[in-house]
């Protein structure tokens, strides 16, 4: 069973701190990696994706990738209280099946 | 531009009730999802459509759940007879891009559904 393994929470981080939040997944042929931002009563809306090991920055986030460790991070900095949501990882597996995990929740405090 | 369409946002119905879930993805997807998200089971595929063919159909539970997709713009989930627990969150997604690219799905706003 393939799996994408997530701390749900709840993180709380002060506002203006770097929030992390961390994501595991079995499949070590995956391929390509997602991170979504849900809010409460929304429907998820994808906020970065990555594909080779590394850092990917966008604005004041950033993704990071280890393969070999097979975990996948998203960095959120200057935390703002619109950033309090649930974040679901997603992970393409070797077959191209997207595989979600459970949701880390959120929560800025001003 | 318009971005997928659902329609009822809410339902609610009584056990033993038909319901029908549908959905408008982007204009240029080919590819089209139906989701079901609860509180303890997450993210659920249901079934996915590429072009208007149903692809996957190994997360739709059981047969009381059907889904059609008559053309590319319209696509219908259909409970019938609808029980308790299928209460839950029914999302649609649609994308255009297959390979490596699967995952930068684009979400409808949810068809809350709730099975009294």
């Amino acid at each position: 069973q393939k799996e994408v393994e997530q701390n749900s929470g709840p993180l709380s981080v002060p506002e203006g701190a770097i929030a992390s939040l961390n994501c595991t997944y079995s499949d070590r042929g995956s391929q390509s990696f997602f991170w979504y931002r849900q809010y409460s009563g929304k429907s998820p809306e994808l906020i970065m994706s990555i594909y080779s090991n590394g850092d990917k920055e966008d604005g004041r986030f950033t993704a990071q990738l280890n393969k070999a460790s097979q975990y996948v991070s998203l960095l959120i900095r200057d935390s703002q209280p619109s950033d309090s949501a649930t974040y679901l990882c997603a992970v393409n597996d070797s077959n191209y099946q997207l595989i979600w995990g459970a949701g880390t929740k959120l929560i800025i405090k001003p | 531009d318009a971005g997928v369409i659902q329609s009822p946002r809410h339902e609610v119905t009584e056990m033993g009730q038909e319901v029908t879930l549908r959905c408008k993805p982007i204009s240029g997807h080919d590819y089209l999802f139906w989701y079901r998200q609860t509180m303890m089971r997450g993210l659920e595929l249901l079934i996915y459509f590429n072009n208007n063919v149903p692809i996957d159909d190994s997360g739709m539970p059981e047969d009381r759940f059907s889904a059609k997709m008559p053309n590319a713009s319209f696509s219908t989930l259909k409970i019938q007879p609808s029980e308790p627990r299928d209460s839950a969150v029914y999302f649609c997604a649609s994308n255009r891009r297959p390979g490596v690219n699967t995952g930068e799905l684009f979400f409808g706003e949810g068809s809350r559904l709730t099975v009294l």
